[in-house]
């Protein structure tokens, strides 16, 4: 059975970091694209970034770009996202999900919410 | 502003049919697969159909999606009050080298 565990979430001051990570079961880690998406409070889903199944590729939202760092470790099954320069509008439930290329993503986690506030 | 255009919301009566549309442009919906997801409230999205037709196991055959140049239309069928949810879809941009999603759509089944 495929899983996708997320975790790392929490409360942080305008201008933090955070680092979520995303532990996976069920399934080669390695051959998969891998992606977070988010949702804010009462709003829709909000693509973030995406990373290839070697790790050699990785795609950010422009809402995100040089501020968030996706990335994996094949030998942990682990996906990370590295969250810095944090603002109150990156509040939101932040998702992991397995991609099947760039094309849709067959398997969800729970999230994780991301509160941004002093 | 999302870059998929969703109708909010659509309704319809238990044992009727609905669809809901999806508009894009050229480099991603034109040019890519469309997906689409359905969420519960309060629980995580979950795949209902991938390129631009396909279901995976477990979507009942009730529903169905198909694609004309850059739109695509989910339709369901014989509408339950299970069917109740928030309905999103999804495409890769080329233009931007970034996933995108409409806005959503909520369904109403009275």
């Amino acid at each position: 059975e495929v899983q996708l565990l997320e975790s790392g979430g929490g409360l942080v001051q305008p201008g933090g970091s955070l680092r979520l990570s995303c532990t996976a079961s069920g399934f080669t880690f390695s051959s998969y694209v891998l992606y977070w998406v988010r949702q804010a409070p009462g709003k829709g889903l909000e693509w973030v970034s995406a990373i290839t199944d070697s790790g050699g590729r990785t795609y950010h939202a422009d809402s995100v770009k040089g501020r968030f760092t996706i990335s994996r470790d094949n030998s942990k099954n682990t996906l990370y996202l590295e969250m810095n320069s944090l603002r109150a509008e990156d509040t939101a439930v932040y998702y992991c999900a397995r991609g099947v290329g760039l094309d849709y993503c067959d398997y969800w986690g729970q999230g994780t919410l991301v509160t941004v506030s002093s | 502003q999302s870059v998929l255009t969703q109708p909010p919301s659509v309704s319809a009566a238990p044992g009727q049919k609905v669809t809901i549309s999806c508009s894009g442009s050229s480099s991603n919906i034109g040019n890519n697969y469309v997906s689409w997801y359905q969420q519960v409230p309060g629980t995580a999205p979950k795949l209902l159909i991938y390129d631009n037709n396909k279901r995976p196991s477990g979507t009942p055959d009730r529903f169905s999606g198909s694609k004309s140049g850059t739109s695509a239309t989910l339709g369901i069928t014989g509408l339950q009050t299970g069917d109740e949810a928030d309905y999103y879809c999804g495409a890769w941009d080329n233009s931007v080298s970034a996933g995108v999603f409409g806005g959503g759509t909520k369904l109403t089944v009275l």
